[in-house]
């Protein structure tokens, strides 16, 4: 069991390119969340998916985009990057006997 | 204002025992949670207790819930510099859990 698995875990982008950050769970859970965390900021929602084919705005949804592919996979799209957008980007999944989240190791991104 | 409110700080030498408040605006879920951040890692699930509980003893750890104060905390017996991280109890929604800053944990020998 991987469990929860972030790819890329780094990345440099510039001002305007735009990426993916693809999270893939093997543990057949039905929600997913994609999670930013700033420092002095805490962490923050950005979007999340309580079941494959649905998909909702967290608290920080804005310049980002994201696609339920299947069950398995929840992706992060950046369009545009911006500087505000350098940060450390957690993917999770919920479920086991209590509800509780399974984070990935984290995708640091740096927007110059 | 914050729906999770925790102290961001605590400092406390090795073999004294560390204890950690979070305080609630909402307690109507199930279960709640402390999770543990090392740096450089992702969150893991450090313990959890059930609402109709007032208290989890699990090894080292020890979880104290206040329902009417809307009050949670998790002690750490014999603190270790391992326990260095920052420490999280995420508030429950229905289908999501919100994070506050989180306590940073600094032990020293």
């Amino acid at each position: 069991n991987a469990g929860v698995t972030q790819t890329p875990k780094f990345q440099v982008l510039k001002t305007g390119q735009s990426m993916t950050l693809q999270c893939a769970q093997d543990m057949n859970h039905n929600s997913m969340y994609w999670y930013r965390q700033d420092p002095g900021m805490g962490l923050r929602l950005i979007y999340y998916s309580a079941s494959e084919g649905t998909t909702d705005k967290g608290e920080v949804p804005n310049g980002y985009n994201v696609s339920r592919l299947n069950k398995r996979e929840f992706s992060l799209r950046l369009e545009s990057a911006a500087p505000s957008q350098t940060s450390v980007y957690f993917c999770a999944s919920r479920g086991g006997n209590t509800g509780e989240l399974f984070f990935g190791e984290g995708s640091r991104l740096t927007v110059l | 204002g914050e729906d999770v409110e925790q102290s961001l700080f605590l400092s406390v030498r090795e073999g004294d025992s560390s204890v950690i408040n979070c305080t609630y605006t909402d307690s109507s879920s199930t279960y709640l949670y402390w999770y543990k951040q090392e740096p450089g890692a992702g969150l893991q699930l450090l313990t959890y207790i059930f609402s109709n509980m007032d208290m989890k003893q699990d090894q080292r750890l020890t979880v104290l819930l206040n329902k009417k104060d809307k009050h949670l905390s998790l002690r750490i017996a014999d603190t270790q510099t391992g326990d260095s991280a920052i420490y999280f109890c995420p508030r429950p929604g229905y289908s999501t859990l919100t994070f506050g800053k989180g306590t940073m944990l600094l032990v020293s020998p």
